[in-house]
């Protein structure tokens, strides 16, 4: 089975701090991706990477940064966290070729006060 | 831009039908169904290519309409089972770059 783990399922962080949000996948995926959800806006794609070292912006990036410096782990960064992050965040990771099913991570809630 | 999902919110009695549609914008080279149970990462249904194909996944069914831009989510026969929130995903570019849809709620009661 295709596992994707998040560092934790419940965070918080104050704003002004510099977050962290890790995620480990076990099956090789040549991608992965960041989203959040929020209540009436569904799943919202922050960033996706393609392969190792490679990063492509998603629909809302801005206030983020991602890293992804080994295939099995791509992590998020809140350069400076604000209240309007506080959101669920989620990891998925997918192999290639394009058209595959995407393995979501269980999901991090961060709350920003 | 998000794909427009409808209903979004819908209640169903056991054994019943339902539809769900998305909508998008823009021309689509893929559609990616998934439902997510409270609490739960979402989890895969299936896959649509461009090509108006219809696929079916036990008695959870759906169609792509390339020329509308529209898929079509066929619930039969409902169960409890089948209730939590169902995403429609877009992918435009065949990247899967997959833009989510704010999803549809849907309650199964006995």
């Amino acid at each position: 089975d295709v596992k994707v783990t998040q560092s934790s399922r419940y965070l918080v962080k104050r704003t002004g701090e510099k977050v962290f949000l890790e995620c480990v996948q076990d099956m090789d995926h040549e991608n992965m991706f960041w989203y959040r959800q929020d209540p009436g806006l569904g799943l919202r794609l922050i960033y996706f990477s393609y392969d190792v070292k490679m990063k492509e912006k998603g629909d809302i990036p801005e206030g983020y940064s991602v890293s992804r410096e080994k295939k099995e782990r791509f992590s998020l960064i809140l350069e400076s966290a604000s209240t309007n992050q506080t959101s669920m965040y989620l990891c998925a990771s997918s192999p290639s070729p394009v058209q595959e099913t995407q393995y979501f991570g269980p999901g991090t809630r961060l709350l920003v006060l | 831009q998000q794909p427009v999902q409808s209903p979004q919110a819908v209640i169903l009695r056991e054994g019943e039908d339902a539809v769900i549609n998305c909508s998008s914008s823009k021309a689509l080279y893929s559609v990616h169904w998934y439902r997510q149970k409270h609490g739960e990462a979402p989890v895969f249904l299936m896959i649509l290519l461009k090509g108006g194909e219809q696929k079916g996944h036990e008695k959870i069914s759906a169609s792509f309409n390339e020329k509308k831009q529209q898929s079509s989510l066929y619930l039969t026969a409902s169960q409890l089972s089948y209730s939590g929130t169902y995403f429609c995903g877009t992918d435009s570019g065949g990247y899967q770059k997959v833009t989510f849809g704010t999803g549809t709620k849907l309650q199964v009661i006995p």
